[in-house]
Order: structure tokens, then sequence, then C-alpha cells
């Protein structure tokens, strides 16, 4: 149990669904964060958020939408997918001015068809 | 931020001690050093992390090159929960968490 918990699990859409993936962090953090891993390839930074603020986005495509409504909570919002979006979509926390160390959810599995 | 260079995957006998290589020729003075792992489909996991000094927690321990070039990580007494893909990663202090995930070394301990 790392304090960071992402639902669902595993999701399944077709290419004309909307989804969200829900990411709650109980460790008190001021930043959280979404990296994508597909398969055989190293993770990835999608966007950082810093006090709810937006501080990073790596030229992700718009049908990945962020949402941060508080410092617990990130959502990342899914329309208009591909299948190449299937991956492992991680969300993460941290404490800026501590010593920085990432903690990480188990994940959202997703496919998309 | 410093690139690194680990070896692809390295096998480790249960019980022995793990040592786990990584090249950072051009670290720069103000970036750390960290290591996370990642056992299969869970979320990354953060290990250890190092300036200079070698550094030691209940995990891992750290040992930093004198002139930072490299470092080792070592799994002290390996067992079969140990098996994980291990990265190495340099970053500034306060980039906001925006690790470079590279290809890590896929460590398989065997009995």
């Amino acid at each position: 149990e790392t304090g960071v918990t992402q639902t669902p699990r595993h999701l399944v859409m077709g290419m004309t669904n909307k989804k969200s993936l829900k990411c709650e962090q109980h460790l008190g953090h001021n930043a959280m964060y979404w990296y994508k891993q597909s398969a055989k390839k190293p993770l990835e930074l999608m966007f950082v958020y810093s006090l709810e603020e937006r501080v990073e986005n790596n030229s992700v495509p718009s049908r990945f939408s962020p949402e941060c409504p508080n410092s617990s909570h990130l959502f990342l919002h899914l329309h208009t997918l591909q299948p190449e979006d299937s991956a492992l979509y991680l969300c993460a926390s941290s404490q800026e001015g501590a010593t920085g160390e990432l903690f990480f959810g188990e994940g959202s599995r997703l496919t998309v068809l | 931020d410093a690139k690194t260079t680990q070896p692809p995957s390295m096998d480790c006998a249960e019980g022995r001690a793990a040592n786990l290589p990584c090249n950072h020729s051009t670290i720069s003075g103000n970036e750390y050093v960290y290591w996370y792992r990642q056992i299969h489909s869970q979320g990354p996991q953060y290990i250890i992390h190092g300036l200079k000094n070698n550094e030691t927690n209940e995990m891992a321990s750290l040992i930093i090159t004198e002139d930072r070039k490299s470092s080792t990580l070592i799994l002290p007494h390996a067992t079969l929960r140990d098996t994980a893909v291990y990265y190495c990663i340099v970053m500034k202090s306060g980039s906001w968490g925006k690790f470079q995930f590279g290809a890590g070394t896929q460590v398989v301990v065997t009995p």
C-alpha cells in the first residue's frame, strides 16, 4: 500500500467512448503526476500538477485531458482514443521541498479496441 | 538531466548480494542519483537516492564513486521478491518529480 490509489485497475473502451481514470493520494503531498507505460517502452511523463496547477504537459494529445480539483485527487479524462493508446497509466505524488521521491499507484491498465 | 546507462539484465542467486551498476558520466554537481524498481505490472517503487555520499536504508545501499560518474545499488540479501526492473535516474533536486525513466535492468533472482 503506497498511499496512492488508482481506479479502475482495468478498463476496456471503444474508440468513440469517453471514460475517466481517477487517482487519490492519502499522503498529504502537493504534487501529482500522470505517467504512461506502453508495452516494452520506458515510462513516459505525461502531466505534472503542483499545488493544483498544471506545470508540465509533455506534448500529450488533446484526447487526454487531465483535471486536478484539489491536491488529493487527479483525473485523466479520455475521449476518442486510438488502439495505440492502450497502456498502463500510472499516477504518482510527491512532496515538493522534501527529498523528491515519487509514490506511485498500482496503475490503470487501459485497452482501446 | 544527465542520462544513465545500465545493463539490460542480470541474474542473482537468492540469499546473495546483488550489485547493480549504473553509469552517469555527464552528471552535474546539483543532480541526485535515484533508484526505483518496478515489479511486473505494478507501479514503480522508490528505493534510495544520494548526492555524493554513500547511503543505506532498510532496502538497499547506494555506493557513489568519488567522481560521481557511476554508482552501484546493492541489495544485500536478494530474495525472490526482489525480481524486478531496476531504474537508475539522475535528476536535479526540485525538478517537480519529472523523472526520466530509461529501460532499466531486469533483475531475476533465482532459487
